[in-house]
């Protein structure tokens, strides 16, 4: 079964702060995709990055930063000095055939001025 | 560039009644994809279609259909509508597995269209 985790339903931080945020994968696949999505109020699903199952380099993209472990089935992303626009709810998600996406529960960010 | 058109933004219907909702996807994109995402909720995959065939189903009511037609244009119809049907609905388009770009993202949604079900 595929599965995501985000453990962490809601965070609120201060702007300027950084924040990471939490998922946890499960596959049995042994090629697989993960991606980030933000949605903002107005609802538009976002594509932040995608990463597949045999590049574990981390990513970092100006603010922005991942850290891909398969050690730990982990796929972290944390926003360094956070900005009240990075106000959002963050999809972590699954593909293992470059198809269909499973997305997790995802996080709701508040960044507070 | 073109991005995934959907149709309309906003529907408000009543209980029992009948919605169609409509998706055109990226020229030259051969599948598309409908997920349902409930108030506070993740999306939720629930058909897709490769070559105007049906590909995969995952958690679509038996009250819901959907079709992919000669121009790969989609349409999602839902009939008896019931409150919790009220949501965002999400069309994505992708092109064929041998042109999905390796840093992006395979799916491109569309701005979904809101549902609103009384």
């Amino acid at each position: 079964a595929q599965k995501v985790t985000q453990a962490q339903t809601e965070i609120s931080v201060v702007e300027k702060e950084d924040v990471t945020l939490d998922c946890v994968y499960e596959t049995r696949d042994t090629t697989y995709y993960l991606f980030w999505y933000k949605q903002p109020p107005s609802g538009e699903l976002v594509f932040l990055i995608r990463r597949n199952s045999f590049d574990e380099q981390n990513e970092i993209s100006g603010r922005y930063s991942w850290n891909f472990q398969k050690s730990t089935s982990s796929f972290n992303f944390t926003i360094t000095a956070s900005q009240v626009v990075d106000s959002a709810v963050y999809f972590c998600a699954l593909s293992f055939r470059d198809d269909k996406i499973i997305f997790g529960k995802g996080t709701r960010l508040h960044i507070l001025p | 560039a073109a991005g995934v058109i959907q149709s309309p933004r906003h529907l408000i219907k009543e209980k029992r009644e009948t919605a169609t909702l409509k998706c055109y996807p990226i020229p030259r994109h051969d599948t598309v994809y409908w997920y349902q995402q409930g108030p506070g909720q993740d999306p939720q995959f629930l058909i897709s279609f490769y070559e105007k065939m049906q590909s995969d189903k995952g958690s679509i009511p038996d009250r819901f259909s959907a079709q992919q037609f000669s121009d790969y244009h989609s349409e999602l119809n839902m009939s008896s509508l019931e409150l919790g049907d009220s949501a965002l609905y999400f069309c994505a388009s992708s092109p064929q597995t041998a042109l999905r770009p390796g840093p992006n993202s395979p799916l491109h949604f569309g701005n979904g269209t809101r549902l609103t079900v009384t």
